[in-house]
């Protein structure tokens, strides 16, 4: 079964500092992985997706199949990051996404 | 090129009641997909309509329900509600291929008392 694991609910930086927001995820097949955020007060919106290869915001993610993870990185946070965020997985045959719980930042200033 | 819409953006309900809810996709975007998002539970996929057709479901029991239209316009009914349908629902509209991005309305807030 599709599965995406986000374990971090809470993480906390101060700004300038590395941050990365890990994901997991078990699926036998290709998946498609993507990044979603949610600002306060606005929706989800899709921040990047690993087949585009593209950096968004500072944000770069790289899939690793063999651990089986994409892990959502930026060298310097900054305060506007503070956001919800969702990792997420579409299979190879489907339109149907898998949502992590999500992993809130705060970066302190 | 407007976005996803939801309606009505907050309801509250009884308990015993059922609801129904309204979404308008981006315009030429053929796939629905709802989802219901609470605190603990992340974001779960409910369902998604594509040509006026359920194509995928998730692990919701039969009270909930939607269909689409044939302009893509789609919508959820949600049958003897209880307390824990309390959520935010969020509808996602796409092209509807497989691995497309998916744009999401604002969502409606649904309060069962």
């Amino acid at each position: 079964a599709q599965r995406v694991t986000q374990p971090e609910k809470l993480l906390s930086v101060f700004k300038g500092a590395p941050v990365e927001l890990k994901c997991n995820y078990s699926y036998s097949g290709s998946p498609e992985l993507f990044w979603y955020v949610q600002y306060s007060r606005q929706r989800l919106q899709l921040l990047l997706r690993h087949i585009s290869r593209e950096s968004i915001k500072g944000f770069t993610a790289d899939l690793n199949k063999g651990e089986t993870s994409f892990h959502l990185k930026k060298p310097f946070a900054q305060e506007e990051d503070s956001a919800m965020y969702y990792c997420a997985l579409s299979r190879q045959d489907s339109n149907q996404f898998y949502f992590g719980t999500g992993t809130s930042l705060t970066v302190i200033p | 090129k407007a976005g996803v819409t939801q309606t009505p953006r907050y309801l509250i309900k009884t308990r015993g009641q059922q609801v129904t809810l309204s979404c308008s996709p981006i315009s030429g975007h053929r796939s629905v997909s709802w989802y219901q998002q609470t605190p603990g539970q992340g974001l779960q996929f409910l369902f998604e309509y594509f040509s006026e057709t359920q194509r995928n479901k998730g692990n919701f029991p039969g009270r909930f329900s939607g269909r689409q239209f044939s302009n893509s316009r789609s919508e959820m009914n949600v049958s003897t509600l209880e307390l824990g349908d309390s959520a935010l629902y969020l509808c996602a509209s796409s092209l509807g291929g497989t691995k497309n991005i998916q744009y999401f309305g604002a969502g409606t807030r649904l309060s069962v008392l």
